[in-house]
């Protein structure tokens, strides 16, 4: 199966700054990569689809990039609902496979 | 509005049986292949599994953890989707969620709210 690791494991933040997440695949995924973001008590929401397409409701702030093995999810002004857990997710392959999680944090 | 609801879950003892139910309702759910995702309490999460439609074959295939001990069944005519987890060990406790990429292409995963399965003797 895919691994996907993704770093770092925290980002400590404040509102307003420029938020890089990581996200390694074990071996190609193509495009094939998603994020979602997870509040404590929420089920999973889709940020980000085929790398770098935001998903329906998501501000511009996001972004996505990469291809391969190597992606980045950007949020370039961190807004107080933005701290959450994010995960990454291989569509390439089956078993899908998420990441471990980048907690952002204030 | 796409409304994906679980039930089922509770409290169970080692190597006992539970079968999860999520009802479906606000796309075609024949049409659309449908998915188990679960999350360990403090952990992330963990693809389970999915089955197709049934006019792409409505095969089931698992997440190397559970396979050979959860199934995963459709009733289409129930807008329902079924997870049958049977051995069930202490490292299944977890909330299940349900999802489909239904309007992927539009740029949604529509998730239940998930229901908790806690294993414990």
């Amino acid at each position: 199966e895919i691994v996907l690791t993704q770093s770092p494991a925290t980002l400590s933040l404040s509102p307003g700054e420029r938020a890089t997440l990581s996200c390694r695949a074990s071996q190609s995924v193509s495009s094939s990569l998603a994020w979602y973001q997870q509040k404590p008590g929420q089920a999973p929401r889709l940020v980000m689809y085929d790398a770098s397409n935001r998903a329906t409701g998501i501000p511009v702030r996001f972004s996505g990039s990469g291809s391969g093995t190597d992606f980045t999810l950007t949020i370039s002004s961190l807004e107080p609902e933005d701290f959450a857990v994010y995960y990454c997710q291989q569509r390439s392959t089956r078993p899908l496979t998420f990441g471990g999680g980048t907690k952002v944090e204030i | 509005e796409v409304q994906l609801v679980e039930s089922g879950g509770g409290l169970v003892k080692p190597g006992e049986s539970l079968r999860l139910s999520c009802a479906a309702s606000g796309f075609t759910f024949s049409n659309a292949w449908m998915t188990w995702v679960r999350q360990a309490p403090g952990k992330g999460l963990e693809w389970l599994g999915c089955i197709k439609s049934k006019s792409d074959g409505e095969t089931a295939e698992y997440a190397a953890p559970v396979k050979g001990r959860f199934f995963i069944s459709r009733d289409d005519s129930k807008n329902t989707l079924f997870l049958q987890m049977n051995s069930l060990k202490t490292e299944d406790t977890a909330v299940y969620y349900c999802s489909t990429t239904y309007y992927y292409a539009a740029g949604r995963v529509d998730w239940g709210q998930g229901t908790l399965v806690t294993v414990s003797s």
